[in-house]
């Protein structure tokens, strides 16, 4: 079946630096993809999103881009806070309403 | 405002118990998901509803799994028997039923099935 997933399982960065977090899609009829924030405990906090025919999306400190020709999604963060360490999910919106999760990224700061 | 309300936040039962999640979506919400999380699988979709009708169960596991939404402010996961490899983290997500609205996740229940 199809599926979201991830490059990397872990990311490490120092704070202060830019964080970038891949995601790779194998659904190319997929038109809504989102990123979530997942902190330890808590359930996935939404973190911004990106329609297909769209190639970028900035929010504050967030940027998505999205490259439908290779069908991969990257989150970029912005000067890296201690605030910002979580586990980091893609989502593909299959359907009207169901999401596909990836396996997560988790993003450590170093101090 | 409050979110998405999960009860209870921990259960531990032993095998073969019965187990009951409850949520309360966000007010207005008009569509309600369950996921469910482990390590090995990662987070998968159970079930959702829309104004309380459920519309897509493919993602429940077995017969042993089942939920209702009795109106529009509550909702219901229910594993009768249990068994250890249910042991996981299980949230649930409203939205308003828009197809470009994102869904909101409430903090989820850690069931442990011993």
């Amino acid at each position: 079946g199809e599926s979201v997933g991830l490059h990397l399982p872990t990311l490490s960065v120092q704070e202060g630096d830019n964080s970038i977090i891949n995601c790779a899609y194998s659904n190319s009829a997929s038109d809504y993809f989102i990123w979530y924030k997942q902190e330890s405990g808590k359930g996935p906090q939404f973190i911004i999103d990106i329609r297909s025919n769209m190639d970028k999306r900035q929010g504050q400190r967030v940027t998505v881009l999205l490259n439908k020709t290779v069908k991969h999604l990257s989150l970029q963060i912005a000067a890296t806070q201690p605030g910002d360490s979580a586990v980091y999910f893609c989502a593909e919106r299959q359907g009207a309403q169901k999401l596909v999760f990836g396996q997560g990224t988790r993003l450590t700061i170093n101090p | 405002d409050a979110g998405v309300i999960q009860s209870p936040r921990h259960e531990v039962t032993e095998m073969g118990q019965e187990v009951t999640l409850r949520c309360k979506p966000i007010s207005g919400h008009n569509s309600l998901f369950w996921y469910r999380q482990t390590m090995m699988r990662g987070l998968e979709l159970l079930i959702y509803f829309n104004n309380n009708v459920p519309i897509d169960d493919s993602g429940m596991p077995e017969d042993r799994f089942s939920a209702k939404m009795p109106n529009a402010s509550f909702s219901t996961l229910k594993i009768q028997p249990s068994e250890p490899r249910d042991s996981a983290v299980y949230f649930c997500a409203s939205n308003t039923g828009l197809q470009t609205d994102t869904q909101y996740f409430g903090p989820g229940t850690r069931l442990t099935v011993l």
